[in-house]
This record gives C-alpha cells, sequence and structure tokens, in this order.
C-alpha cells in the first residue's frame, strides 16, 4: 500500500525559500520506473503540476517555474524534498506530493495516490 | 494558464449521465495519454481514468473515458450524490516538456 505525507512550514514570507518534504511508503525510489512528482493548488483553483524526480535522478520541470524549483531525493529515508525559492504571495497554495504510475511508455504519465496535502502561505 | 480547456460546471440528477469534455492540442491530447482525477471537496485528487479510459483498481465502472483527437471526455453515469465533486484532466506535453492539467469542471448533483 503506498502512502505519502507532505511536511514543511504553514507560513513563509515573501522573498524566502520554501522546503516542503514529501515521506513515502510502500515503494522505493531506488526501483526502476518509480518516480515522485509535486503538484500545487492555490485555493479554490486548479491544479497545477510542478516537478517530478524518477528513481535515476532524471528530472522534469514545469517551464514557467524552472528557474525557482529544486528536487531531491533520499532514498534512504524515503523522502523527495522540493524547495522553492524566491516565494511570492501568488504562491499560496496547498502542495501536494504524488506518485507516479510506473509506465515505461512515453507520454503516459499519470499519478496514482497522492499525500493529503500541506497548505503554504506566503505573507508578510 | 492551463492548456486543457474545461467547462467550469457540469450538473444531473441522480440516475442521469454527465459528459466532461477536455480540449487540447495536438502537443498534449492529441499525442499522449490522458488521464481524469476527481477531487471531491476538501480532499486531494484521486486518479479516476489514465490512458484515456482505463480505470485504476477501486473505481466503479460508472466512470468511463474517451479520446478523440485533441480532446477527451469523461461520462459519469448513474449519477451519485457522492460524485459530486471537482474533475480534473490530465495529460503531458510534449512541447512544454510537462505534466498539464485542465481548468476543471465542477459537477453538481441536483
Amino acid at each position: 500500500q503506498i502512502t505519502l505525507k507532505e511536511s514543511g512550514p504553514t507560513l513563509v514570507k515573501p522573498t524566502q525559500t520554501l522546503t516542503v518534504t514529501c515521506t513515502f511508503s510502500g515503494f522505493s525510489l531506488s526501483t526502476s520506473g518509480e518516480g515522485v512528482g509535486w503538484i500545487r493548488q492555490p485555493p479554490g483553483k486548479a491544479l497545477e503540476w510542478l516537478i517530478l524526480i524518477y528513481w535515476n535522478d532524471d528530472q522534469r520541470y514545469s517551464p514557467s517555474l524552472r528557474s525557482r524549483l529544486t528536487i531531491t531525493k533520499d532514498t534512504s529515508k524515503n523522502q523527495v524534498v522540493l524547495t522553492m525559492i524566491n516565494m511570492d504571495p501568488v504562491d499560496t497554495a496547498t502542495y501536494y506530493c504524488a506518485h507516479r504510475r510506473v509506465d515505461w511508455t512515453y507520454g503516459h504519465d499519470a499519478y496514482d495516490m497522492w499525500g493529503q496535502g500541506t497548505m503554504v502561505t506566503v505573507s508578510s | 494558464q492551463s492548456v486543457l480547456t474545461q467547462a467550469p460546471s457540469a450538473s444531473g440528477t441522480p440516475g442521469q449521465r454527465v459528459t466532461i469534455s477536455c480540449s487540447g492540442s495536438s502537443s498534449n491530447i492529441g499525442s499522449n495519454a490522458v488521464n481524469w482525477y476527481q477531487q471531491l471537496p476538501g480532499t486531494a485528487p484521486k486518479l479516476l481514468i489514465y490512458s484515456n479510459n482505463q480505470r485504476p483498481s477501486g473505481v466503479p465502472d460508472r466512470f468511463s473515458g474517451s479520446k478523440s483527437g485533441t480532446s477527451a471526455s469523461l461520462a459519469v453515469s448513474g449519477l451519485q450524490s457522492e460524485d459530486e465533486a471537482d474533475y480534473y484532466c490530465a495529460a503531458w506535453d510534449g512541447s512544454l516538456s510537462g505534466y498539464v492539467f485542465g481548468t476543471g469542471t465542477k459537477v453538481t448533483v441536483l
């Protein structure tokens, strides 16, 4: 059974750096084909995909946020860490991590398990 | 900001069939698989349909997905009160090299 849980600050000041951690179980990010992504959702708005890391450290980024995002994994701890620099009030959102469904076919990405999300408010 | 377009809302009475559409382009829906997510109020999204028309284990067969060209659809038959939720389509976009979500459709059960 795959589970994921996000943790991090609830409040961040403008220009600061956000660091949120995804702790998961039920799979290993050292196993071929595995991946974990981050998706966010501003209050009352649509989902927005941010970033994805694969078991082999390959990464995919949202083009519009690429310069601000960093993702790392710690396979020994079963954790993935998202870092976003230069936070702005428009970055206020619930941040979700999710397990990428294992599929070797290009363009068949899907997220089959999600964490509960962590709400981050950006305000001075 | 979303490159996949959905109608903001849809509704139906219990037992009816509701269809939600998702419009994209050749770089996303036109060349990659479409997924659908259901987001119940106050909860995280849940994968409802993957690879255009496949249901994960546990998803009722009342939910079905289809794709034609650069558009996709999610159909909910035998609408139930617990189907009241936001529904999002999503797909990989080869031009953006990123995963894109639709604008979302809120389904109301009258």
